[in-house]
């Protein structure tokens, strides 16, 4: 069965702090995305990675950064959390191709206090 | 630029109604089209998609939906709603020429009433 699964489903910080957030998938997937939720907003892509250290901005990369050491980890990181980013974080990952279905991570609930 | 539109952010409906949520997109390219559900403290999960062929594609949960390219529409249907069908709905829009990337709406969050 398709996995992929986040570090937290909740989690709590201060403004200024540094903040990693998880990703682990088992499907061997190439393509990995982070993406933010905000109500009436849908999803955001953050930054997509179609290879170990290979990355690309998405539409809303400001603030945020990401590694990908190992194919089936893929992190984002919060370099100094502000209140502008509490938010719903979701981890997807794909198979290379075209066409194919994303697979969601159940998301981190990050709120920035 | 690229962009999916879900006319409708709330919709009620009475269980054993039928239902239909809109989806219009934008696109410069052959879309490849997704419908998405979210319950509740989850991640989204796969209800149908369409890449080719027959423009009516069927689902899990007994959901539905239609491709029309003259509309620029993939509107999610079902013939009788459940409670558990309560959720937020999402579509979502890719294409060969963006790769793997895709386009979400702003989603459709579904009331179901008894």
């Amino acid at each position: 069965d398709v996995k992929v699964t986040q570090s937290s489903r909740y989690l709590v910080k201060r403004t200024g702090e540094k903040v990693f957030l998880e990703c682990v998938q088992d499907m061997d997937h190439e393509n990995m995305f982070w993406y933010r939720q905000d109500p009436g907003l849908g999803l955001r892509l953050i930054y997509f990675s179609y290879d170990v250290k290979m990355k690309e901005k998405g539409d809303i990369p400001e603030g945020y950064s990401v590694s990908r050491e190992k194919k089936e980890r893929f992190s984002l990181i919060l370099e100094s959390a502000s209140t502008n980013q509490t938010s719903m974080y979701l981890c997807a990952s794909i198979s290379a191709g075209i066409g194919y279905e994303q697979y969601f991570g159940p998301g981190t609930r990050l709120t920035v206090t | 630029a690229q962009s999916v539109t879900q006319p409708d952010i709330h919709i009620t409906v009475s269980e054993g109604a039928s239902l239909e949520l809109r989806c219009n997109y934008s696109y410069g390219a052959t879309p490849y089209l997704f419908w998405y559900v979210q319950s509740p403290g989850q991640g989204l999960q796969l209800l149908l998609k369409y890449f080719s062929g027959d423009t009516l594609v069927q689902g899990i949960k007994g959901f539905e939906a239609e491709f029309k390219r003259s509309q620029s529409s993939f509107n999610l249907r079902k013939p009788s709603v459940h409670w558990s069908d309560a959720a937020e709905y999402f579509c979502a829009v890719g294409a060969r020429e963006y790769g793997n990337k895709l386009v979400f709406g702003a989603g459709t969050i579904l009331r179901v009433k008894s």
